[in-house]
């Protein structure tokens, strides 16, 4: 069964630093890997996906790197503001199933 | 814009009740997933379905618990009797393929909390 950590599981910054978001997983036969962000108490938006065959995948402020072959993804956020504060979750997609890490916590204080 | 969605939002309910929650896959899609979130385990398939077939449950508990699409626009997770411990946030997930890592689009939910 893939495992999946998420390391810090919670982040206070000052606005305005870059950071960045560790995510693991122990099966590297994967197809693709998600970010997600969680706002409390909302569902799940989708930030990024990464294939398998890619290394890279950016969307504005945010840029999320794979490293398949050694089961490690890691999401960059630039120039972070109060309005990133969030739980991001990362989701390894094997098959058919999502496998969700715990999430990483950040505040962003302004 | 094509959107998963829920309903209810919310749920309160007493011990023993049936619970139904009902999610609308975004049209044209294939796949529909059932996730529970709660915070000991953190998101968990309780279901998979393709082209309305139902083809991994495994991860629902199988004496109270039941999911069904009784047509491509409907897909319906049922508990009964609910108990406390099924208290968690239900997300329903769709998507577009043969179940071999297409993305998947996530609703807003539905908020369970069983007293």
């Amino acid at each position: 069964k893939q495992e999946v950590t998420q390391i810090p599981a919670a982040l206070s910054v000052p606005e305005g630093e870059n950071l960045v978001l560790n995510c693991s997983f122990t099966d590297s036969a994967i197809y693709n890997l998600q970010w997600f962000r969680q706002d409390p108490g909302k569902g799940l938006t989708s930030l990024l996906l990464i294939q398998s065959s890619q290394r890279e995948q950016t969307s504005g402020r945010l840029n999320a790197s794979l490293d398949k072959s050694s089961g490690r993804s890691t999401l960059y956020i630039a120039a972070s503001q109060p309005g990133d504060s969030a739980t991001y979750l990362c989701a390894p997609n094997s098959g058919y199933a999502l496998n969700f890490g715990k999430g990483t916590s950040l505040l962003v204080t302004p | 814009d094509a959107r998963v969605t829920q309903t209810p939002r919310d749920k309160v309910t007493e011990m023993g009740q049936e619970v139904t929650m009902r999610c609308q896959p975004i049209l044209g899609h294939n796949t529909v997933f059932w996730y529970r979130q709660t915070m000991m385990q953190g998101l968990e398939l309780l279901a998979y379905f393709r082209n309305r077939a139902p083809l991994d449950d495994s991860g629902m508990p199988k004496d109270r618990f039941s999911a069904e699409m009784p047509d491509a626009t409907l897909a319906t997770l049922k508990i009964q009797p609910s108990e406390p411990r099924d208290s968690a946030v239900y997300f329903c997930a769709s998507g577009l393929g043969q179940g071999l890592g297409e993305t998947q689009y996530f609703g807003p939910g539905t908020r369970l909390l069983v007293l």
